[in-house]
C-alpha cells in the first residue's frame, strides 16, 4: 500500500535541458512534502520541500511544484548539470504524524 | 560539524546470527529514526525514537527487530536470528525535534548483509 508513488524508476536528460521529476500520493492527510537527492553509497540528503499551503517553492536551480487537488507533485532542475545525475526520492509526512513516508525513488541521468 | 554517524558502514553477519547497528545523531538533534532500503525499492520507515522512548515503531517487523536509544550513547537497531531477507541498507536520521516542518538528515548508513 503505497502512499507516495513515483512511477518512472528512471530518467534521462540531456545536460542543459529541464528534468522534470514526478510524484503522486493517496493519504490526503500529508501537509508537508520533501524531495532528497541520493548518492550511491551515501545517506540521502535534503533538497527542498513545500507546505501545502502553497502550490510553488523555489530555490536555485530547484522547483517544486504542488497540485493539491490531484495530490501531485514535481520537481524541476533547470538547468540540467552533469552532477545531478543521482536517485531522487519523493516524501511526505502528516499533520498529525512525525514519519515521512518516501516514494521508491527515480534515477535520474544527466546525459553530455 | 559531525553529520549523523553510522557504524559499522558494512556488517556481514550468517543466518541466525545478531546484527547491531549504531547511529549517533548530530549535535544537538533528540529524535531519531530508522529507515529500511531493500534493493531496488524506497525508503521505508520502520521506528522513530526521542531519547528513552519509543514514539512510533509501526514499520518495525513484529519478531526479532527491536530498537532503543538510551539517555546516553547512540541509537541501536537490533536484529535478531537474522535470516537472508534481512539483508539491505539500514538508514538512519536524526531532526531536532519531531515538529512538521523539519526535514532529516540522514547518515550514510549500514549496509547489512546476511550469508
Amino acid at each position: 500500500d503505497q502512499q507516495v508513488k513515483q512511477n518512472s524508476p528512471s530518467l534521462s536528460v540531456q545536460e542543459g535541458r529541464i528534468s522534470i521529476l514526478n510524484c503522486d500520493y493517496t493519504n490526503s492527510m500529508f501537509d508537508y512534502f520533501l524531495w532528497y537527492k541520493k548518492y550511491p553509497a551515501e545517506g540521502p540528503t535534503f533538497l527542498i520541500s513545500i507546505s501545502s499551503i502553497k502550490d510553488k517553492n523555489e530555490d536555485g536551480r530547484f522547483t517544486v511544484f504542488l497540485n493539491k487537488s490531484a495530490k501531485h507533485l514535481s520537481l524541476h532542475i533547470v538547468p540540467s548539470q552533469p552532477g545531478d545525475s543521482a536517485v531522487y526520492f519523493c516524501a511526505a509526512r502528516g499533520n498529525r504524524d512525525d514519519k515521512i513516508i518516501f516514494g521508491k525513488g527515480t534515477r535520474l541521468h544527466i546525459l553530455p | 560539524n559531525a553529520g549523523v554517524m553510522q557504524n559499522p558502514r558494512h556488517l556481514v553477519r550468517r543466518r541466525g546470527q545478531e546484527a547491531r547497528l549504531r547511529c549517533s545523531p548530530m549535535k544537538g538533534h533528540s529524535h531519531v529514526y530508522w529507515y529500511r532500503q531493500l534493493p531496488e525499492e524506497g525508503l521505508k520507515f520502520m521506528v522513530y525514537l526521542q531519547k528513552e522512548n519509543i514514539i512510533d515503531e509501526s514499520g518495525m517487523p513484529k519478531e526479532r527487530f527491536s530498537a532503543e536509544f538510551p539517555k546516553e550513547g547512540p541509537s541501536i537497531l537490533r536484529i535478531q536470528q537474522v535470516v537472508r531477507g534481512d539483508s539491505a541498507a539500514y538508514f538512519c536520521a536524526s531532526s531536532p525535534s519531531g515538529t512538521a516542518g523539519e526535514k532529516l538528515f540522514f547518515g550514510s548508513g549500514t549496509q547489512l548483509s546476511v550469508l
